[in-house]
């Protein structure tokens, strides 16, 4: 089975040029998210796609970035105009359904598969 | 709000000793998720290991164990017998259960394992 995949693997562009890096996520997962790594800082977390659906994008940094996912099958995410704080790595990950719930309330663990992330360089 | 700090920029270890690495996590939940991914070079992130907060006995898969601290927030991971191919950054990564599933992450530590 394929993993979760990400185009391209590199991006280097110039400030105030439009990029747009894709996720294909594992087949029949329903759960996709978006994550960005910023050079020597911690992974952050972007935006969660249930399906075609936005779920949580308290994550996304401003209006520059767009996220779809048409079709809960691959997903995009278009940065315009591209800023030099930009730059970073961009990680996706699926998960399979919708995460169910303990008695406890909390929901059960429903493990990401990460893909190998694009690196975009913004000069 | 939840953090993660992982404060090993770099490690360094001998092939077949043992190396741990530091995680200390804040939260004001109790019932959660922590994991340790790595990430060798050029290559995906995989998970490692993890443990449920509710779970008192610390997870263990193969030469990969944790210690975790839950009154101390602290969550390590200790690499028995280290192999060359354990080299990678290594991320430390909480998930408070939440419908999101989100994962919150340290800054990861850079393992070097020297033959």
């Amino acid at each position: 089975e394929a993993g979760v995949t990400q185009f391209p693997s590199h991006s280097v562009i110039e400030k105030g040029q439009t990029v747009t890096l894709r996720c294909d996520p594992i087949s029949g997962h329903d759960n996709l998210y978006w994550y960005r790594r910023v050079m020597g800082k911690e992974i952050k977390f972007l935006l969660h796609f249930v399906k075609e659906s936005k779920q949580d994008e308290s994550g996304m940094p401003n209006n520059r970035f767009l996220a779809e996912r048409t079709g809960g099958t691959y997903s995009t995410l278009k940065v315009q105009p591209a800023e030099l704080e930009d730059s970073g790595v961009y990680f996706c990950a699926s998960s399979q359904d919708t995460r169910k719930v303990r008695p406890s309330g909390r929901a059960r663990y429903n493990e990401q598969f990460f893909g190998p992330g694009t690196r975009l360089t913004v000069l | 709000a939840q953090t993660v700090t992982q404060s090993q920029p770099e490690m360094s270890v001998q092939e077949a000793e043992t190396v741990t690495l530091s995680c200390t996590y804040d939260t004001s939940e109790s019932d959660y998720y922590l994991f340790w991914y790595k990430q060798p070079p050029s290559r995906q992130m995989i998970l490692v290991i993890r443990q449920e907060a509710y779970k008192q006995q610390n997870a263990t898969e193969n030469r990969f164990s944790v210690n975790f601290q839950k009154a101390a927030k602290s969550f390590s991971l200790k690499i028995s017998d280290s192999q060359l191919g354990d080299a990678a950054m290594y991320f430390c990564a909480y998930d408070y259960g939440g419908a999101t599933n989100k994962l919150i992450f340290g800054t990861g530590t850079l393992l070097a394992v020297q033959p």
